[in-house]
């Protein structure tokens, strides 16, 4: 089955760019969607199919996708972008959801 | 605002079940596949489930497959989740989610309610 794999954890020191990566075969070829999870909620669409976001989610956030590796990257991180982060795709081949194992980012 | 509100969940001992519901408000419920996605305790998102607006298609995680039912009231803006043979690491924070697409494939999640808990244990 497909595997989407993350760094257990990214750290950052606040003002400066976090990239989180997403690797998979090929991953260039699909739609890759991340989520971001606080402490204790719910997670949250920070971007879809690749490089989109949805309303409400600050410019700062943004995606890319290429290869073998989609990115999500945060710019002027801020304390409160400290959250748990996990990609998404389709496995067309099993008709099946993969999320990736998730990413810890601490803002230092 | 769509609104998702999970509730069912609970303590069952192995081999047991539990019915997982999900009140919809705020869409067009009919018009949206909608999706089950668990988190035992300290770990990472796990998809479950999706059916399709219709009702008409379902998916599923080979890991439930066979065990557990999705399936959805659109005259009520309901979705469910019969589990059934339940075991440990069933357990975990269920989530209902709304998908972006009405057939469920090749979708994605948004929003999430903020999940049920199920513990299966003797």
């Amino acid at each position: 089955s497909y595997v989407l794999t993350q760094p257990p954890s990214v750290s950052v020191a606040p003002g400066q760019t976090a990239r989180i990566t997403c690797g998979g075969n090929n991953i260039g070829s699909k739609s890759v969607h991340w989520y971001q999870q606080k402490p204790g909620q719910a997670p949250v669409l920070v971007v879809y199919d690749d490089t989109d976001r949805p309303s409400g989610i600050p410019e700062r956030f943004s995606g890319s996708n290429s290869g073998n590796t989609a990115t999500l990257t945060i710019s002027r991180v801020e304390a409160g972008d400290e959250a748990d982060y996990y990609c998404q795709v389709w496995d067309s081949s099993s008709d099946h959801v993969i999320f990736g194992g998730g990413t810890k980012l601490t803002v230092l | 605002e769509v609104q998702l509100l999970e509730s069912g969940g609970g303590l069952v001992q192995p081999g047991g079940s539990l019915r997982l519901s999900c009140a919809a408000s705020g869409l067009t419920f009919s018009r949206f596949a909608m999706s089950w996605v668990r988190q035992a305790p300290g770990k990472g998102l796990e998809w479950v489930s999706t059916i399709s607006g219709s009702a008409s298609t379902t998916y599923y995680a080979d890991s439930v497959k066979g065990r557990f039912t999705i399936s959805r009231d659109n005259s009520n803006n309901t979705l469910y989740l019969q589990m059934n043979s339940l075991r440990a690491e069933d357990t975990a924070l269920y989530y209902c989610a709304k998908d972006l697409t009405s057939s469920g494939w090749g979708s994605w999640f948004d929003p999430w309610g903020q999940g049920t808990l199920v513990t299966v244990s003797s």
